[in-house]
């Protein structure tokens, strides 16, 4: 079955812009996660969804991010105000449930590149 | 909090080979699960391996295996019969099982496979 989407792949965005990231999880997944990825380094956690509420929102660095998943299934992480730090691989991923040795399926991500 | 070090920024071995990347971790639960991840230049991260912490035996994956020392806090991915295709970034994570269902990775360890 289709996997982990993630629209667009890349973005290219100036200093100040607002952009919005979305995630398509596979189908059927209650559990939702974003992690930003910065050159160099492995992937940090930033917010998790179980089903259309934030469980857990204690990786978001400040008040400019945001994020939704109001049907439980499509999210959305919207950056406000972007800043020349913000760029990195913003990776999304589902699981089936939350916790447990249950895999997390990652999707491809996207490149978010502030100028 | 828990950390998740990878100490090898770069590894490479011969195709055919065995290797093996290393990974520590610091926590204070006593119950957890330990995985690793590859991330292809695509930047697709896919399981490798998982670990659940209570369980003594080490986990296997066709040709990967790990080496897992709880007292020691050490959780060393095993790669035999190394293939062109196994060449990545190979991330170390840590879950705990609380309600927290994050994902702690550390900094990776790049691979190369040679001829």
């Amino acid at each position: 079955g289709a996997g982990v989407s993630q629209t667009p792949s890349n973005k290219v965005t100036e200093k100040g812009k607002y952009v919005e990231l979305r995630c398509d999880p596979i189908s059927g997944h209650t559990a939702l996660y974003w992690y930003r990825q910065s050159l160099g380094q492995g992937p940090e956690f930033l917010i998790y969804f179980q089903g259309t509420g934030a469980a857990d929102d204690s990786g978001l660095p400040n008040d400019r991010f945001f994020a939704v998943r109001p049907e439980g299934s499509v999210s959305t992480l919207k950056i406000q105000r972007t800043e020349r730090g913000d760029s990195a691989v913003y990776l999304c991923a589902s699981s089936p449930r939350t916790g447990g040795i249950n895999e997390q399926f990652f999707g491809p991500g996207t490149r978010l590149t502030v100028l | 909090a828990q950390t998740v070090t990878q100490s090898q920024p770069e590894m490479s071995v011969q195709e055919a080979e065995t290797v093996t990347l290393s990974c520590t971790y610091d926590t204070s639960e006593s119950d957890y699960y330990l995985f690793w991840y590859k991330q292809p230049p695509s930047r697709q991260m896919i399981l490798v391996i998982r670990q659940e912490a209570y369980k003594q035996q080490n986990a296997t994956e066709n040709r990967f295996s790990v080496n897992f020392q709880k007292a020691a806090k050490s959780f060393s991915l095993k790669i035999s019969d190394s293939q062109l295709g196994d060449a990545a970034m190979y991330f170390c994570a840590y879950r705990g099982t609380g309600t927290a269902s994050k994902l702690t990775f550390g900094t990776g360890t790049r691979l190369q496979v040679t001829l």
